[in-house]
């Protein structure tokens, strides 16, 4: 069975510092991973996507993503955090061909002026 | 249109009643998917659909719940009997082909069901 487990439920940054959220996964097969952002009362966007190559996968708004499969992480930064991206962001997993997505529990992000 | 709807976008029940609530994917996507959120939670899979044929329906909590999409666009999720704890946010999201092939889903605002 697939899963994702969020670190923290909660994350505060101050403007400008970096933004880190975690994100680790199980998976009995390669997995494809995502990251998705909720702003308040809107529907969830996609933010970045790993499926094969380039473990290193940016996104958009400067978010970025690295696949570690010898440490099953797959944990979202961006350098300096702005007031905008305060946000629910949740990491979600799939195994492949017509399998569900599995979202995580969701990392609610706070910036700090 | 030029993303998913779903209505009622608020539903206020009574415990017992029965409950449709829409889904219109963007038009011609292949994949659509039921997600429940809790307040505070991530979205809890309900149910899948790839044109007409419901692939998975592992995430349904009990046959009180059921769901269809008799002609492979627009979709329906239907609550028999409503229970307290079935109030939540409904989720629905489509993609244009095989969402397990790694294609982002486009979700729409969500049904927000509140049973008194």
């Amino acid at each position: 069975a697939q899963s994702v487990t969020q670190l923290g439920s909660h994350v505060s940054v101050s403007e400008g510092a970096l933004v880190l959220l975690r994100c680790n996964y199980s998976s009995s097969v390669p997995p494809y991973l995502f990251w998705y952002v909720q702003y308040p009362n809107q529907g969830l966007q996609l933010l970045l996507k790993y499926t094969t190559g380039a473990t290193l996968v940016k996104g958009i708004n400067g978010f970025e993503a690295e696949f570690k499969k010898s440490e099953t992480s797959f944990h979202l930064t961006k350098p300096s955090a702005h007031m905008s991206d305060a946000a629910e962001y949740f990491c979600a997993v799939t195994r492949g061909s017509a399998s569900k997505i599995i979202f995580g529990s969701g990392t609610r992000l706070s910036i700090r002026p | 249109g030029a993303g998913v709807s779903q209505s009622p976008r608020y539903k206020v029940a009574k415990r017992g009643q029965d409950v449709a609530l829409r889904c219109d994917p963007i038009s011609g996507h292949v994949s659509l998917f039921w997600y429940q959120q809790a307040l505070g939670q991530g979205p809890e899979f309900l149910t899948y659909f790839q044109n007409e044929a419901q692939l998975d329906k592992s995430g349904l909590p009990s046959d009180r719940f059921f769901a269809e999409r008799p002609e492979g666009s627009v979709s329906t999720l239907k609550i028999q009997r409503t229970q307290q704890e079935d109030s939540a946010v409904y989720l629905c999201a489509s993609s244009p082909r095989d969402s397990g092939s790694g294609e982002k889903l486009f979700f729409g605002s969500g049904t927000q069901l509140s049973v008194l």
